[in-house]
């Protein structure tokens, strides 16, 4: 099984700050999806990106996936209140098996 | 968009008795359906992966005996916890590929507790 090595897995910043979220593998996936979760919900996806180098903006969320389709990132400028709660970064293995990240929980003060 | 929904939402039941839980896509047909466990403060792990008119497929280290799977339909898979223990308590999140597979849609999630 491949693994996803997300970090930091805890950020608690005040409302304005800029912020980036990391997702590491040793492994190259087929494309790489951005989930967002509330506490006891279901994850909702945020972005999938499948080719190496890509960037994708979704309002103040930019997305990118490296040149090798290794890793990925995402960036949140000018954070909200809004923006709090749990990232989490999704690998596709293969057949839409998907291998998950720790999660990043952040915490957007105001 | 695309939903899929999760019956029941939450659910406690006694040690040793049996737990469904249905995971439907309401709006699309889904070939494929995943079934994830997730604990508190932990990501999602994958459990099976279950496909239309076929016998699921399990992940390493999750008994089949147990977690029996069942999609009879292209608009409803089941996940039956078997003789639930109180290492069961979990939140069970489903999730379904439409025909085309490139996106997963993901239920609402189930939490169980037992007691």
């Amino acid at each position: 099984t491949q693994l996803l090595e997300q970090s930091p897995q805890f950020l608690s910043i005040q409302e304005g700050e800029n912020l980036t979220v990391y997702c590491n593998s040793s492994s190259v996936f087929s494309s790489l999806q951005w989930y967002r979760q509330e506490p006891g919900e279901g994850p909702v996806l945020l972005v999938t990106v499948v080719t190496g180098g890509e960037v994708k903006k979704l309002k103040r969320l930019t997305f990118q996936f490296g040149d090798a389709r290794k890793d990925s990132s995402l960036h949140i400028t000018a954070a909200q209140p809004g923006d709090t709660g749990l990232y989490l970064c999704a690998g596709d293995q293969g057949a839409q098996k998907l291998v998950f990240g720790q999660g990043t929980r952040l915490t957007i003060n105001p | 968009g695309a939903v899929v929904s999760q019956h029941p939402s939450w659910v406690i039941c006694k040690s040793g008795t049996s737990v469904k839980i249905e995971c439907r896509s309401l709006d699309f047909q889904a070939t494929t359906m995943f079934w994830y466990r997730q604990f508190p403060k932990q990501s999602l792990m994958l459990m099976a992966t279950s496909n239309e008119g076929s016998k699921a497929t399990y992940e390493q280290g999750v008994e089949k005996d147990k977690f029996l799977i069942n999609h009879a339909s292209l608009t409803l898979s089941t996940l039956t916890v078997t003789s639930a223990h109180p290492e069961d308590s979990s939140f069970y999140i489903c999730s379904a590929a439409d025909r085309a597979g490139e996106t997963q849609y993901f239920g609402p999630g189930t939490r169980l507790l037992v007691l």
